[in-house]
């Protein structure tokens, strides 16, 4: 069992559609994080949570909804996206109040959105 | 405030030469310092780190050596495999205890047979 299960692998929707992006930790941390990963643009971090509550949303519009109900757990919620979206989104988890604390990331969901 | 500074790629090298990846750092404190690999279709993993001056983190013959008075940590290797050829990040962590990972840009690694 992987440390960072991220499901769908690949997910294509419509820009209508809704759907959700899942994550799930199983290294007991406390920290959860969401990053974009666009071609030919740098890593993007999207939020984070620490112990269940969001403490840095970097500017993401609003058709991007995260939620984290418990601290393994991490949903990335998706309505009305446009093209552009499209996107490796990856989720990673750390144990805060670590300086040395790495990030773990999951494999990543491929998200088309046509 | 934080930032990391990746040599511009991509890299093409043939098998078994020597590997050098340029980065240097400008941070406040006293950062942790991180090598990770993203292979093609997957995550990133954490390759190798060092957490103070002079440290040297190494794993699977790659080392890297936290450098404070030039600010660098690069990345090496004797001799590259075609099983090595990935997107190579540098990041750094500052000095806070829930300060943030910032990454560079990556740098793609090609290595022919």
């Amino acid at each position: 069992e992987t440390g960072v299960t991220q499901t769908p692998r690949h997910l294509v929707m419509g820009m209508t559609n809704k759907k959700s992006l899942k994550c799930e930790q199983h290294l007991g941390h406390n920290a959860m994080y969401w990053y974009k990963q666009s071609a030919k643009k740098p890593l993007e971090l999207m939020f984070v949570y620490s112990l269940e509550e969001r403490v840095e949303n970097n500017s993401v519009p609003s058709r991007f909804s995260p939620e984290c109900p418990n601290s393994s757990h991490l949903f990335l919620h998706l309505h009305t996206l446009q093209p552009e979206d499209s996107a490796l989104y990856l989720c990673a988890s750390s144990q805060e109040g670590r300086r040395t604390g790495e990030l773990f990331f999951g494999e990543g969901s491929r998200l088309t959105v046509l | 405030g934080d930032s990391v500074t990746q040599m511009e790629g991509p890299v093409t090298l043939s098998e078994e030469a020597f590997l050098t990846i340029n980065c240097t750092y400008t941070a406040t404190g006293y950062p942790s310092l991180f090598w990770y690999v993203q292979y093609p279709g997957e995550g990133l993993q954490l390759l190798l780190k060092a957490t103070k001056a002079d440290d040297k983190g190494s794993n699977k013959g790659f080392e890297a050596t936290y450098r404070k008075e030039t600010t660098s940590f690069h990345l090496e290797k004797g001799s590259v495999q075609v099983s090595d050829s990935a997107v190579y990040f540098c990041a750094l962590r500052g000095g806070g205890a829930n300060s943030k990972l910032t990454f560079g840009k990556g740098i793609t690694l090609s290595v022919r047979p």
